[in-house]
C-alpha cells in the first residue's frame, strides 16, 4: 500500500462544477498536510496547508480527517485555469525530511 | 511568492560530460532537496540537506552527488552523464519551524542526455 493514495483521475469537470478530491495516508503519526498544484512540465507550488480545523482560501477549501486518515480539497465555481494535477503532500514528525508526494489527481475544467 | 531559482532551466549535452545544476535561495531556509521526476509520474527524493555541511541520500538511487557550503546555495553535480539521467530536476527548500513548513519548488531543470 503507498503511503499517500490519490485518484489519478482524470477528473474532467465542466466550467462552474465543484470537484473534490481525497488523499489517504497510511502513517497515523504525519503531522503536517498541504496541496500543491502542478501544470504540465512545471514545478509543483504550494496551493494551501491543511490545518485541523480546515481552512479556505477563496474558492479552495481543504479539510483533514485524523480518525479516517485523509485529506481533502473542494474547489468550488472550477475554472478553466483549475485544469493541473493536484499533488496532495504529508510530512511526517517534526524535523524529519521526509515529505510523501501523492502521485496527484488530474484536474481538466472544461468549457 | 518563493524566492528559489534554478539555472539552467533546459540542458541537452552529451554522455560521458559532467554535468553542475545550480539551485538557490534567497530565504534564509535551512532545509534544501533536490527531486527527479519524470513526464507525469510522482517526485522521487535524491538529496536533501538540514543545513551547511550536511547532506543525505534520498529514497531513489542516483549517482549525482551534492554540497552544502552556503545555506542558500545547493548545486547538484553528475560527474559522467548518462541518457538514464534524462530528466527533470526539481529543487525545494523548505524553513524550520513548529511542525514541517511547505516547501517551495524552483522552475526546475530539464536535462536531457544524448
Amino acid at each position: 500500500r503507498k503511503e499517500v493514495e490519490q485518484d489519478p483521475g482524470p477528473f474532467n469537470v465542466p466550467e462552474g462544477a465543484t470537484v473534490a478530491f481525497n488523499c489517504t495516508y497510511s502513517n497515523s503519526a504525519s503531522q503536517s498536510f498541504f496541496w500543491y498544484r502542478q501544470d504540465c512540465r512545471k514545478e509543483p507550488k504550494l496551493l494551501m496547508s491543511v490545518y485541523s480545523s480546515g481552512n479556505e482560501d477563496g474558492r479552495f477549501t481543504a479539510q483533514l480527517n485524523r480518525a479516517s486518515q485523509y485529506i481533502s480539497l473542494l474547489i468550488r465555481d472550477s475554472k478553466l485555469s483549475d485544469s493541473a494535477t493536484y499533488l496532495c503532500v504529508v510530512s511526517e514528525i517534526s524535523g524529519t525530511y521526509k515529505y510523501i508526494f501523492g502521485t496527484g489527481t488530474r484536474l481538466k475544467v472544461l468549457a | 511568492e518563493a524566492d528559489i531559482y534554478q539555472t539552467p532551466r533546459y540542458l541537452v549535452i552529451g554522455t560521458g560530460k559532467k554535468i553542475t545544476l545550480e539551485c538557490s535561495q534567497t530565504m534564509g531556509h535551512d532545509k534544501m532537496y533536490w527531486y527527479q521526476q519524470d513526464p507525469g509520474m510522482e517526485l522521487h527524493l535524491i538529496h536533501y540537506s538540514y543545513g551547511v555541511n550536511s547532506t543525505e541520500k534520498g529514497d531513489l538511487s542516483s549517482e549525482s552527488t551534492v554540497s552544502r557550503i552556503r545555506t542558500e546555495h545547493f548545486p547538484l553535480t553528475l560527474e559522467s552523464a548518462r541518457p538514464s539521467h534524462t530528466s527533470q530536476y526539481l529543487c525545494a527548500s523548505s524553513a524550520i519551524g513548529g511542525g514541517n513548513q511547505p516547501q517551495h519548488f524552483g522552475d526546475g531543470t530539464r536535462l536531457s542526455i544524448l
